[in-house]
């Protein structure tokens, strides 16, 4: 059984930093290309990252690039998310997927982002 | 890129089908196959129920179809059921590496 587990979530004041964790267990984590997906309270989905199998092939959101870095260690089956520069309109529950046939295959239970002073 | 189109809310009564319309423009639907579609419950996680267009994973209801043309995807759920009073969301892969999600659906089973 597919399983995805976030963590690292919390509260941060704006323009600081965070790294979200996805520990990754039930299908072969080296071989399947990874998602970040977010959903502000009370809105919709919201694609942010995408990360190849092997790392080799990286894409981002309009609204967190340059902001945002995705990657992963296949070694650990742990994808990561490191957020910095955080705006009050990046809170959001954070969703780590995996990608199959470019469908959000998989999905955790998210992880709660705060960003207010 | 703008989100898909989506009607805010859709209702329907037990038994009936129901349809739920997703436009987008040529540089989404209208030029990947690869449009899914997500159910999601309050509070939970959303799950995948169709991808590339009109395909179901493994042990979602058959009651559940999806169908492409032009610029706009559509999710039928035939013989509605209460279990499926939730917010459904389409998604298209732009073919740039970038993909967007509609704004959501509220289904209401009268």
């Amino acid at each position: 059984e597919v399983q995805l587990a976030e963590s690292g979530g919390g509260l941060v004041q704006p323009g600081g930093s965070l790294r979200l964790s996805c520990a990754a267990s039930g299908f072969t984590f080296s071989g399947s290309a990874m998602l970040w997906a977010r959903q502000a309270p009370t809105k919709g989905l919201e694609w942010v990252a995408r990360i190849w199998s092997d790392g080799t092939s990286i894409s981002y959101s309009e609204s967190v690039e340059g902001r945002f870095t995705i990657s992963r260690d296949n070694a650990k089956s742990v994808l990561y998310l490191q957020m910095h520069s955080l705006r009050v309109e990046d809170t959001a529950v954070y969703y780590c997927a995996r990608d199959s046939e470019y469908a959000f295959a998989n999905w955790g239970q998210g992880s709660l982002v705060t960003v207010s002073s | 890129q703008s989100a898909l189109t989506q009607p805010a809310s859709v209702s329907g009564s037990p038994g009936q089908s129901l349809t739920i319309s997703c436009t987008g423009t040529n540089n989404d639907i209208g030029a990947s196959y690869l449009v899914s579609w997500y159910q999601q419950y309050p509070g939970k996680a959303p799950k995948l129920i169709l991808y590339g267009a009109s395909q179901r994973p493994s042990g979602v209801s058959d009651r559940f179809s999806g169908s492409r043309s032009a610029n706009t995807a559509s999710l039928t759920i035939s013989g509605l059921q209460a279990e499926d009073e939730a917010d459904y969301y389409c998604c298209s892969y732009t073919g740039r590496l970038s993909w967007v999600f509609g704004g959501g659906t509220k289904l209401a089973v009268l």
